[in-house]
């Protein structure tokens, strides 16, 4: 079954202490890309990456990072976790057909964090 | 800076009817237009999609509707059912240099569908 699968799907942490929310994905997607959703803030852009070793910086990327030395997974990392980045977040790819992206984003199932 | 909105923060259906739900878009630089549907604890769902070069496009049970003069994106539902309660959010694919293209989405539109 294709699909995008994250981990883990719920976390509550503390300030400051480091977390990784892993993303996987099994269609061989070129592009992955990580958001957050807000309430009223609709989806937002964290990090992309185009390609394995090509990531870039999408709308709110501050106190994230994010790595692909893989073309499946793309991680998503809160070096120091502030309450400010509690949010509900997702993985998603896409396919490069014809020497465009197409418009079909695949996401995952979402991951709640909680930071105190 | 431009942006993709939607008109409707919440829509009431009654079960049967046809739902109709609106976004206005600013990029004159979007050259195709999705809808997702977000069913309450999962990820979006693609539902359908449409090309700048399109005015209408017709899935099982949905119609997309783009009106390029006024900027405006349509999405219609027909005979709505219990299962399309969701949020819906439009989306725009801005063009970049990349070939990518850059996904802006809107706030959502809340699709509750009464008996």
């Amino acid at each position: 079954e294709a699909q995008v699968t994250q981990n883990p799907r719920y976390l509550i942490t503390v300030t400051g202490k480091k977390l990784t929310v892993t993303c996987s994905q099994n269609m061989n997607h070129e592009y992955m890309s990580w958001y957050r959703q807000d309430p009223g803030l609709g989806l937002r852009q964290i990090y992309y990456s185009m390609n394995v070793e090509v990531t870039d910086k999408g709308d709110v990327p501050e106190g994230y990072k994010v790595s692909r030395k893989e073309k499946r997974n793309f991680p998503l990392i809160l070096e120091s976790p502030s309450p400010n980045q509690t949010s509900l977040y997702f993985c998603a790819s896409r396919l490069f057909v014809g020497g465009r992206g197409t418009g079909e984003l695949f996401f995952g199932e979402g991951s709640r964090l909680t930071v105190l | 800076g431009e942006s993709v909105g939607l008109h409707l923060p919440t829509l009431s259906v009654q079960e049967g009817d046809n739902s109709i739900i609106n976004c206005a878009y600013s990029n004159s630089a979007s050259d195709y237009f999705i809808w997702y549907k977000q069913e309450s604890g999962k990820g979006p769902q693609f539902i359908i999609d449409i090309r700048s070069n399109m005015d209408k496009r017709q899935g099982q049970r949905v119609t997309v509707l783009l009106n390029k003069t006024v900027k405006h994106l349509s999405l219609q539902i027909a005979a709505t059912q219990p299962g399309d309660s969701a949020v819906y959010f439009c989306a725009e694919n801005i063009l970049t240099t990349d070939s990518w293209g850059k996904l802006q989405f809107g706030a959502g539109t809340q699709v509750v569908v009464t008996p």
